[in-house]
């Protein structure tokens, strides 16, 4: 079965500095996503970053970006400037392709604080 | 705008009673979630639905049940025999194999 760690349940970052989060994956298949999402306060699911196993180059999205090791099965993301909005939890999520259910495992999170 | 919808905000049950949180897709997707968050937790899979008419047990099953009659509905009862029901409720869609998954706003559900 596959499995998610987030090993760092918390995690502190100075503004506008950077900060990475880590996570780690196992599974069998060959195919598959994964994906970081943000739930501030509000607790709304946003969906962060997403990267195909597939593509080699790591994916990105303005300050965020990540950090894809197929080989050693790890998917770190990293916060660039960081800003106070972006205090929150963060949740590395798996979803694989070819095993023909529509699951996504979800690791514990990290709670990202943020200091001015 | 396309989106997904979840009713209440907040829910309150009494012992012994049945209650049904409403979760809304007009994004045409085909699969449809129900997660539990508890404080300070992280998410667990409750049931999922690929199609219509067909859903699955995921890892926290018991006291709970479902029903997918319409592909734009996944409503989720939440029935007396789930004993310790508070907990934040998030519903989700995705449109198919390997898809982004998008969360609706959730319900938070109290005992009274």
């Amino acid at each position: 079965a596959q499995t998610v760690t987030q090993s760092q349940p918390e995690m502190s970052v100075q503004e506008a500095e950077t900060v990475t989060l880590s996570c780690t994956y196992d599974t069998s298949e060959s195919d598959y996503y994964l994906f970081w999402y943000k739930q501030p306060p509000s607790r709304q699911m946003i969906l962060v970053i997403r990267q195909e196993a597939y593509k080699q180059q790591n994916a990105t999205e303005n300050r965020f970006s990540v950090n894809f090791q197929k080989a050693a099965k790890s998917f770190s993301l990293k916060i660039s400037d960081s800003q106070l909005g972006d205090a929150a939890m963060y949740f590395c999520a798996y979803r694989g392709i070819n095993s023909g259910t529509y699951k996504y495992i979800f690791g514990t999170g990290t709670r990202l604080k943020v200091l001015a | 705008d396309g989106g997904i919808t979840q009713s209440p905000k907040y829910l309150f049950r009494k012992e012994g009673q049945n209650v049904t949180l409403s979760c809304e897709q007009n994004l045409n997707h085909d699969a449809m979630y129900w997660y539990r968050q508890d404080p300070g937790q992280g998410l667990r899979l409750i049931y999922y639905s690929q199609i219509v008419n067909d859903f699955q047990k995921g890892d926290i099953a018991e006291g709970y049940s479902v029903s997918r009659e319409k592909k734009e509905s996944f409503p989720l009862t939440v029935t007396s025999a789930q004993k310790n029901p508070t907990a934040f409720y998030l519903c989700a869609s995705s449109p198919g194999r390997g898809e982004t998954q998008y969360f609706g706003p959730g319900t938070r559900l109290l005992v009274l």
